[in-house]
């Protein structure tokens, strides 16, 4: 119930490529969906996030996609290059009060190809 | 405008010995949490504080770990007689907000290497 389950677990892509990452939740509480990306030896830095009420949120490159009733939620970084390659995490939360504890994916590591 | 702050970024400690980590969080955020990051893994959450409170524990270890934040000072995470399993990335995030959107902003970590 608690699990985010994200794929795939490594990514290639070449520069000016799209990528896309998938992730899938269980616990219909959840009501936050931040993205976070995260480069070797430094914290996650939050990327992009999105609420259920809207099925999509594009902050430059990067989209968001949403899908309320399949419970599944997808980062697309359009462009891709070089400098994007980092580990990327999904994660969850509900907004209750006292219980904003972040539920986050297993990660992908994203490389991109020159 | 600092951001979340931990220290040190690297601790090395012998089997059975104590581990302080140590965070400060975002200039008036007064909310702080704890997460551990295990090699190749998401992060996985341990503990959610307010000044003087602890909120949520659910994640911590029942054994050996324990957290604080007081009133004034930054939030301690501490490991009693580590274990090699101990090893791993420990990240602290800060929050402004108690309630809606919480988001969060993570600090570097520390990264606990056990002998």
């Amino acid at each position: 119930q608690q699990q985010v389950k994200q794929s795939p677990q490594s990514l290639i892509v070449q520069k000016g490529g799209i990528s896309i990452i998938n992730c899938a939740y269980e616990n219909t509480a959840f009501d936050y969906f931040p993205w976070y990306q995260q480069f070797p030896g430094k914290g996650p830095a939050l990327l992009i996030a999105i609420r259920p009420d809207v099925s999509e949120k594009k902050e430059g490159r990067f989209t968001i996609s949403f899908n309320k009733s399949a419970k599944q939620f997808s980062l697309h970084i359009m462009d891709s290059q070089p400098g994007d390659s980092a580990t990327y995490f999904c994660a969850a939360s509900p907004s209750i009060q006292g219980a904003q504890k972040l539920v986050f994916g297993q990660g992908t590591r994203l490389t991109i190809n020159p | 405008n600092a951001g979340v702050m931990q220290n040190p970024r690297h601790l090395v400690r012998r089997r059975g010995q104590e581990a302080r980590l140590r965070c400060s969080p975002m200039k008036g955020h007064s909310h702080v949490y704890w997460y551990r990051q295990l090699p190749e893994e998401g992060l996985k959450f341990m503990v959610y504080l307010q000044k003087e409170n602890i909120i949520d524990e659910s994640g911590m270890p029942k054994e050996r770990f324990s957290a604080e934040f007081p009133k004034e000072g930054p939030s301690i995470l501490r490991i009693q007689q580590v274990v090699r399993g101990d090893s791993a990335a420990y990240f602290c995030a800060s929050s402004l907000r108690t309630s809606g959107i919480v988001e969060q902003f993570f600090g570097p970590g520390t990264r606990l290497t056990v002998l």
